[in-house]
């Protein structure tokens, strides 16, 4: 069974610190996806992830993936009140199915709150 | 292009009443999905189509839900009888088939079971 396993799934910190949000999978697949929740809100994407070695940023943010250790990590540089919401990352293995079934497994979601 | 739509946005209905949620793809996105979401819970697939196929209807709950896809633009998810556990936020998303790239998500229905 895949897993995609999300840590930590709540983190307090405040603003002006580092931080970074891994997710574990349990399969091979090489595209990683990113999406930001908001409270109240749909899930919105942020970055995508489509080989090893990927590495992605906007602003504060920057995600990486490595496919040899079915790892990708979102690193927060100075965080600030405004990053504050729900992070998933979510697997993508659809391109692997034989019956090319869609899959996409969503993590449980880490939810980061930044103290002014 | 609008996105996913979704209606209603919020819907409040007594226990047993029949809940029909809409939803309407993105346009040339042929694959299609209901999710779930509660706090307790988290995220759930409950069901998702390509090319209108019902592909893995493994994550609906119960024979109480059902989803159809009658056309490449629209979409049901069906609850009769619906009950208070029923209560979540149903979110439904859309995706080139095949193709490379992430699910885009429509803004909701937040259900309330009374």
């Amino acid at each position: 069974e895949l897993k995609v396993e999300q840590n930590p799934l709540f983190l307090s910190m405040q603003e002006g610190k580092n931080y970074t949000i891994y997710c574990n999978y349990s399969t091979t697949s090489d595209r990683l996806y990113w999406y930001r929740q908001d409270p109240g809100k749909s899930l919105e994407s942020l970055f995508v992830l489509l080989s090893n070695g990927a590495v992605k940023q906007e602003g504060r943010l920057m995600a990486s993936l490595d496919t040899k250790a079915r790892l990708s990590t979102l690193h927060i540089t100075a965080a600030v009140h405004d990053l504050s919401a729900t992070y998933f990352c979510a697997v993508d293995i659809a391109y692997q199915t034989m019956n090319r079934d869609d899959k996409i497994i969503f993590g449980k979601g880490t939810r980061l709150h930044i103290l002014p | 292009d609008a996105g996913v739509i979704q209606s209603p946005r919020h819907e409040v209905t007594e226990m047993g009443q029949e809940v029909t949620l809409r939803c309407k793809p993105i346009s040339g996105h042929n694959s299609l999905f209901w999710y779930r979401q509660t706090m307790m819970r988290g995220l759930e697939l409950l069901i998702y189509f390509n090319n209108n196929v019902p592909i893995d209807d493994s994550g609906m709950p119960e024979d109480r839900f059902s989803a159809k896809m009658p056309n490449a633009s629209f979409s049901t998810l069906k609850i009769q009888p619906s009950e208070p556990r029923d209560s979540a936020v149903y979110f439904c998303a859309s995706r080139p088939w095949g193709l490379v790239g992430e699910q885009y998500f429509g803004p909701g229905t937040r259900l309330t079971v009374t």
